[in-house]
């Protein structure tokens, strides 16, 4: 089915560790987003590309870094895992900048011990 | 203070009853966005709208832009309809602010 795929859906890392989220969509969109979801908290925004070979910070981007390589993937990173980044993690396409055919990922499921 | 502000943060209804989740914003935007998420954890949009009123199914969402007000009402309400619902709204520029959610329960 057409759509956006996150890979893993459940991970444990420790401190430290170092990890990589992929988010895949094959709906031609040019944006893509990266949220993490915390109990209490609405979604809040990592980072997002505007199109292929872009990236750009969002509301809470420390710790994280990501990748735009090819349009349909986009990379969130962890170079070294806290604790207080122990989330449900979302990925999400759409079509422009609008938030036209806004799509998510089933989410990723982090704990850091 | 949060620039998208939701009520009520839970709602519980008997089946078949008329629901409407508010979504108020301080901000200049250009479209709003409300969201379903399941209690498995998927999310799924349900209108972007800019203006006016749009109408899927038993799901109605009006915008008043002056007001800085949206609602979404869900008519005969069904107990498959208990999930998360979440506005978000864009603002000007690429930053989509998304509200905590209102936690819908709807009883047999």
């Amino acid at each position: 089915n057409a759509g956006v795929t996150q890979t893993p859906k459940f991970r444990v890392l420790k401190t430290g560790q170092s990890m990589t989220l992929l988010c895949a969509q094959d709906m031609n969109h040019e944006y893509m987003y990266w949220y993490r979801q915390d109990p209490g908290m609405g979604l809040r925004l990592i980072h997002y590309s505007v199109g292929e070979g872009t990236t750009a910070k969002g509301e809470v981007p420390d710790g994280y870094n990501v990748s735009r390589l090819k349009k349909q993937n986009f990379l969130l990173g962890l170079e070294s895992a806290a604790p207080s980044q122990t989330s449900v993690y979302f990925c999400a396409s759409s079509y422009n900048g609008q938030g036209q055919g806004y799509t998510f990922g089933s989410g990723t499921r982090l704990t850091v011990v | 203070k949060n620039e998208v502000e939701q009520s009520p943060q839970n709602l519980t209804a008997q089946e078949g009853e008329f629901i409407t989740i508010n979504c108020s914003y301080s901000v200049g935007i250009s479209a709003l966005h409300w969201l379903q998420q399941h209690p498995g954890g998927g999310i799924v949009s349900l209108f972007m709208l800019s203006s006016g009123k749009k109408k899927h199914g038993r799901l109605i969402a009006t915008i008043n832009i002056q007001e800085k007000h949206s609602s979404l009402h869900i008519t005969a309400s069904h107990p498959r309809d208990s999930a998360v619902y979440i506005c978000a709204v864009k603002e000007y520029g690429n930053k989509l602010v998304f509200g905590a959610g209102t936690i819908l329960r709807v009883k047999s």
